[in-house]
């Protein structure tokens, strides 16, 4: 079972936004500003959308957004584009005493 | 640019020793810390520890204790990871991502090595 709550799948057509939530506890995503998200496409490796809850790295289309409220974040997705078509992960820093930081389980994004 | 490239698949027996490089190339080596996560076939990300190369220090997932060590190599910029008494539950693609000292992010990761257990 893994630290943080994903929805196992998500769906939207082109041109629409999704949102996928990442539910923790005040020991990692309400207790830090240090949530991570990354997309994975099959077989490879993640690559980072969105760190600090809200920052998009260099490069990464601003399509992408992130937000938290309390202990649960959320990615944002406007426009969708088939491309877009993957997993998502987040992912924040802990203070639990078995790790330093936690994943979510993932969530598969279907655009219809 | 960046790049971390990781060594190739691995097929052990349960019970075996497996030790994944990472070379590091494009930027500072000692300036990041080294993360090693692990996804199982079909399943999430799992942080397993992280080596800070420039003094060495490590911290480990306390299930994966006593099974995992982290070392480094300054000379040649490479992380290694070695766990030891592998069971089937560790068939996995293992991933080097690196993180900036003070920040709370992976910013590059390695393209994973698929370690395999199978008798």
């Amino acid at each position: 079972q893994s630290a943080l709550t994903q929805p196992a799948s998500v769906s939207g057509s082109p041109g629409q936004s999704i949102t996928i939530s990442c539910s923790g506890t005040s020991s990692d995503v309400g207790g830090y500003n240090y949530v991570s998200w990354f997309q994975q496409h099959p077989g490879k490796a993640p690559k980072l959308l969105i760190f600090d809850v809200s920052n998009r790295p260099s490069g990464v289309s601003n399509r992408f957004s992130g937000s938290k409220s309390g202990n649960t974040a959320s990615l944002t997705i406007s426009g969708l584009q088939a491309e877009d078509e993957a997993d998502y992960y987040c992912s924040s820093y802990t203070i639990s005493s078995a790790l330093d930081w936690v994943f979510g389980g993932g969530t598969k994004l279907t655009v219809l | 640019q960046v790049q971390l490239v990781q060594s190739g698949a691995e097929v052990k027996k349960p019970g075996a020793s497996v030790e994944v490089s990472c070379k590091a190339s494009g930027y500072t080596f000692t300036t990041y810390y080294m993360h090693w996560v692990r996804q199982a076939p079909g399943q999430g990300l799992e942080w397993m520890g992280v080596i800070n190369p420039g003094g060495g220090g490590t911290s480990y997932a306390q299930k994966l204790q006593g099974r995992v060590t982290m070392t480094r190599d300054t000379s040649t910029s490479t992380a290694y990871m070695e766990m030891s008494s592998l069971r089937s539950e560790d068939t996995a693609v293992y991933y080097c991502a690196r993180a900036h000292s003070g920040d709370y992010y992976f910013d590059y990761w390695g393209q994973g090595a698929l370690v395999t257990v199978s008798s």
